[in-house]
């Protein structure tokens, strides 16, 4: 079973949706990333947050360490939001980071 | 990316041959990682690099060596390219090895197909 586990894996909606990504991890962590990867493109760092809530723009991330669980919530969702979301998490015992598969969102017109 | 290439970008090379590739950053930051990214897996730690001429393994390393002289640049080198190591290679940069306290920054990724 991987340490990290998103879900869903693929996900389409349509414009103006509210999205949620789920990233569930089973490790001590000491913080947790959510990054966003565009089709062909690089990965760009969207969140880092050890605790409660944290928003940019439409983009909302929380997490529950007692639960071991992140979301990732999208308003209002646009078809540029269309890409691969990972969760990541930092390992507390080793310092490095354990990475999701990625979930993949499409969002039609 | 500013502050972060990669290069090649995309690259196609037969089984056996070296192949090489460079990581240049422009932000002074100590840490640099090379990651591998293959469907079905999460982005997996080939090399990292913690200063000049100090690198270690990550969890990924067998059929890879690095290299670190100079604080921009870290090369990555399959000595003997194998099909197993087609896949899109990430390099990132970090400030810190704390991840925990620090953002990476990511290249835009050099795609590697070994025939």
């Amino acid at each position: 079973k991987n340490e990290v586990e998103q879900s869903p894996q693929n996900l389409t909606a349509q414009e103006g949706e509210f999205i949620t990504i789920n990233c569930s991890y089973s490790v001590g962590i000491s913080a947790l990333h959510w990054l966003q990867q565009h089709p062909g493109g690089g990965i760009v760092s969207l969140f880092m947050l050890s605790s409660g809530k944290k928003k940019h723009g439409r983009l909302i991330a929380t997490i529950n360490i007692q639960e071991k669980h992140s979301s990732l919530h999208i308003t209002a969702s646009h078809p540029r939001d269309s890409a691969v979301y990972i969760c990541a998490v930092v390992s507390y015992n080793t310092d490095k980071l354990i990475f999701g598969t990625g979930t993949r969102l499409q969002v039609f017109p | 990316d500013a502050g972060i290439t990669q290069s090649p970008r995309h690259k196609v090379t037969e089984t056996g041959t070296p192949v090489t590739l460079r990581c240049h950053q422009t932000e002074n930051h100590r840490y640099m990682y090379w990651y591998r990214q293959d469907p079905g897996h999460g982005l997996r730690l080939i090399h990292y690099s913690y200063g000049v001429k100090d690198t270690d393994k990550g969890e990924v390393s067998d059929g890879y060596s690095v290299s670190r002289s100079k604080t921009e640049d870290f090369l990555l080198t399959l000595e003997s390219a194998t099909s197993s190591q087609t896949s899109v290679y990430f390099c990132a940069i970090s400030e810190s090895y704390r991840t925990g306290a620090n953002v990476l920054t990511f290249g835009a990724g050099s795609r590697l197909t070994v025939l």
